[in-house]
């Protein structure tokens, strides 16, 4: 079975601060892909990035930057220096080979960047 | 269009009416889901077809829920006889070939209020 756990339910901070949202994951399947999707108060999913289970590499875009550790099966995203367009629910997802199309996503985290 | 619209953005329909959702995936995306999205959690899978067929439905709730993608492209999401339970975002999304587990891109979503 494939879960995906966001223990934070909400992080508040203020403009300039960086944010780390946790995202841990389970699955039995050694072939898996893992996203980051951010949803803006438009409702729409925005793709962030997609990692797959060989590929261990901690990546950076811009303010954004992403840890993978196959050792603690989490998949953590940093904002750096966090700007008020960045309030948003984010969420993480799984997909497994064994489930095409099916992704099983985490309840999200609520970032709230203050002025 | 640019990206996957769907149609209407909002619905309120009194309980035990039918509804039909509709989504226009991106051009030669050959893979189409729907996701239910209840307040405040991640989105859920209902359903995937790969060009016209449905692969997987597993994720439908009930024998309410119908989906049809008859030519490929265009996709509906049907829900008969409306409960209040059925009231969430129905969120549609789209990929190149979810075989190949390209990023999906998402729609902006349904939201349907039963009363």
């Amino acid at each position: 079975a494939q879960k995906v756990t966001q223990a934070q339910t909400e992080i508040s901070v203020v403009e300039k601060e960086d944010v780390t949202l946790d995202c841990v994951y389970e699955t039995r399947d050694t072939t898996y892909y893992l996203f980051w999707y951010k949803q803006p108060p438009s409702g729409e999913l925005v793709f962030l990035i997609r990692r797959n289970s060989f590929d261990e590499q901690n990546e950076i875009s811009g303010r954004y930057s992403w840890n993978f550790q196959k050792s603690t099966s989490s998949f953590n995203f940093t904002i750096t220096a966090s700007q008020v367009v960045d309030s948003a629910v984010y969420f993480c997802a799984l997909l497994t080979t064994d489930s095409w199309g099916k992704f099983q996503f985490g309840a999200g985290t609520q970032v709230v960047v203050t002025p | 269009g640019a990206g996957v619209s769907q149609s209407p953005r909002y619905k309120v329909a009194k309980r035990g009416q039918d509804v039909a959702l509709r989504c226009d995936p991106i051009s030669g995306h050959v893979s189409l889901f729907w996701y239910q999205q209840a307040l405040g959690q991640g989105p859920e899978f209902l359903t995937y077809f790969q060009n016209e067929a449905q692969l997987d439905k597993s994720g439908l709730p009930s024998d309410r829920f119908f989906a049809e993608r008859p030519e490929g492209s265009v996709s509906t999401l049907k829900i008969q006889r409306t409960q209040q339970e059925d009231s969430a975002v129905y969120l549609c999304a789209s990929s190149l070939d979810a075989a190949l587990n390209t990023e999906a891109f998402f729609g902006q979503g349904t939201r349907l209020t039963v009363v």
